[in-house]
């Protein structure tokens, strides 16, 4: 519907467990962002790349593990989580215009995360 | 710090009415304004923005309003309708980097 897709939309893991979020856009842009939307909380930014480059990495732990192949695709893996960590993992994408960052971001219908 | 908030995690308005809904920003800097629409199940959707050169601006049944003065930003819906119940996020975009406020919940009522 609005262009980005993510798979799956639910996902219950072990904490020993390994698994990826994957998120597609169709939309042409060159920026892509990972979210995470817990309870009662503002939109977390996780990551960000743009042109395939990882440009911003705001202090998430190290479970979390990124990869964008290329613009269209982005990944998220994940190992070793925390009951703390079950949230709604959202990806979004936009096309960002030089160094002003962000405009208008469009958001797949996330990953609703479970960690037991 | 950085923060964009909202003054109310809920707000009831019964169907036919018009709804505002609050937020207020803490950063000077920031020169563009988003409001987004999240509906059970989905992720955020656009609904309008505007620019900090402007302190009106007007979609389809849906307003926003700027206050640079006051860091005040708020969105009005015309004529609210149950596909309007939905959590409303706004968000800031300081320079680098967009940030988002945490929500209202709106409810309609019949």
């Amino acid at each position: 519907e609005t262009g980005v897709t993510q798979t799956p939309r639910h996902l219950v893991m072990g904490m020993t467990n390994k698994k990826s979020l994957k998120c597609e856009q169709h939309l042409g842009h060159n920026a892509m962002y990972w979210y995470k939307q817990s309870a009662k909380k503002p939109l977390e930014l996780m990551f960000v790349y743009n042109f395939k480059e990882q440009t911003e990495n705001n202090s998430v732990p190290s479970r979390f593990s990124p990869e964008c192949p290329n613009s269209s695709h982005l990944f998220l893996h994940l190992h070793t989580l925390q009951p703390e960590d079950s949230a709604l993992y959202l990806c979004a994408s936009s096309q960002d215009i030089g160094d002003r960052g962000a405009y208008e971001q469009y958001f797949g219908p996330g990953t609703r995360l479970t960690v037991t | 710090g950085e923060s964009v908030g909202l003054h109310l995690p809920t707000l009831s308005v019964q169907e036919g009415d018009n709804s505002i809904i609050n937020c207020a920003y803490s950063n000077s800097a920031s020169d563009y304004f988003i409001w987004y629409k999240q509906e059970s199940g989905k992720g955020p959707q656009f609904i309008i923005d505007i620019r900090s050169n402007m302190d009106k601006r007007q979609g389809q049944r849906v307003t926003v309003l700027l206050n640079k003065t006051v860091k005040h930003l708020s969105l009005q819906i015309a004529a609210t309708q149950p596909g309007d119940s939905a959590v409303y996020f706004c968000a800031e975009n300081p320079g680098d980097k967009i940030i988002f406020g945490k929500g209202t919940r709106l409810h309609i009522l019949p």
